[in-house]
């Protein structure tokens, strides 16, 4: 498609619970991002994806927090025994590939799942 | 209902009015400046770029200054319109598909 879709648009879930959130780039973009928005402020880079490969998970949680990316399906974040603090929105973008390295490629951000854990 | 931030900084103008919104970005290193605009429950849109190599670079109605010396970035919006009422972000990068450094956003309220 042409723009990136996430899916849900909202999920609701207990504290222990596990949350799937998932996201659809746009269709020729090799990277994925995912952010974490915490009440509409500063957002927290989470981990990316070229293509199905891990390109950086610098900002992933270690515990709990996990992620794929596997050909023709849409990318995933999963988060095992939800706690409190992971409500937020939490955004994937994507972006094309560059010929060269030293170009910028533009993130196009999708609407955003928020998550809600009570 | 939806939360809202807490502690952004608002700027408040009367429509036709000029904006003006500025951010301090934190890595000397970053060579790639966006700026976005984020409307209630949507994700960020882009609105316009700089490269490290420039201090200056107009768009539709906004312009964006880079100050390299002291790590500031302003973006202008010219004739403010209520569509313009949203939350701006500003952001950094490296070149490449490295990941985005955003700032504290701004709550920009436009008065008609």
């Amino acid at each position: 498609g042409e723009e990136v879709a996430q899916t849900p648009k909202h999920l609701v879930r207990g504290e222990g619970q596990k949350a799937k959130l998932y996201c659809a780039p746009i269709k020729g973009h090799s990277y994925v991002f995912w952010y974490q928005q915490v009440l509409k402020n500063e957002f927290k880079f989470l981990i990316s994806f070229q293509n199905e490969n891990v390109f950086d998970e610098t900002g992933m949680p270690k515990e709990r927090f996990s992620a794929k990316c596997l050909p023709n399906s849409p990318c995933s974040l999963e988060i095992q025994a939800t706690k409190l603090e992971d409500s937020a929105v939490y955004f994937c973008a994507s972006s094309r590939t560059s010929g060269r390295a030293s170009s910028y490629n533009e993130q196009f951000f999708g609407p955003g799942t928020r998550l809600t854990v009570l | 209902g939806e939360s809202v931030g807490l502690h952004l900084p608002t700027l408040s103008v009367q429509e036709g009015d000029n904006s003006i919104i500025n951010c301090a970005y934190s890595n000397s290193a970053s060579d790639y400046f966006i700026w976005y605009k984020q409307e209630s429950g949507k994700g960020p849109q882009f609105i316009i770029d700089i490269r490290s190599n420039m201090d200056k670079r107009q768009g539709q109605r906004v312009t964006v200054l880079l100050n390299k010396t002291v790590k500031h970035l302003s973006l202008q919006i010219a004739a403010t319109q209520p569509g313009d009422s949203a939350v701006y972000f500003c952001a950094e990068t490296n070149s490449g598909n490295t990941p985005l450094v955003f700032g504290k956003g701004t709550r920009l309220s436009v008065i008609a």
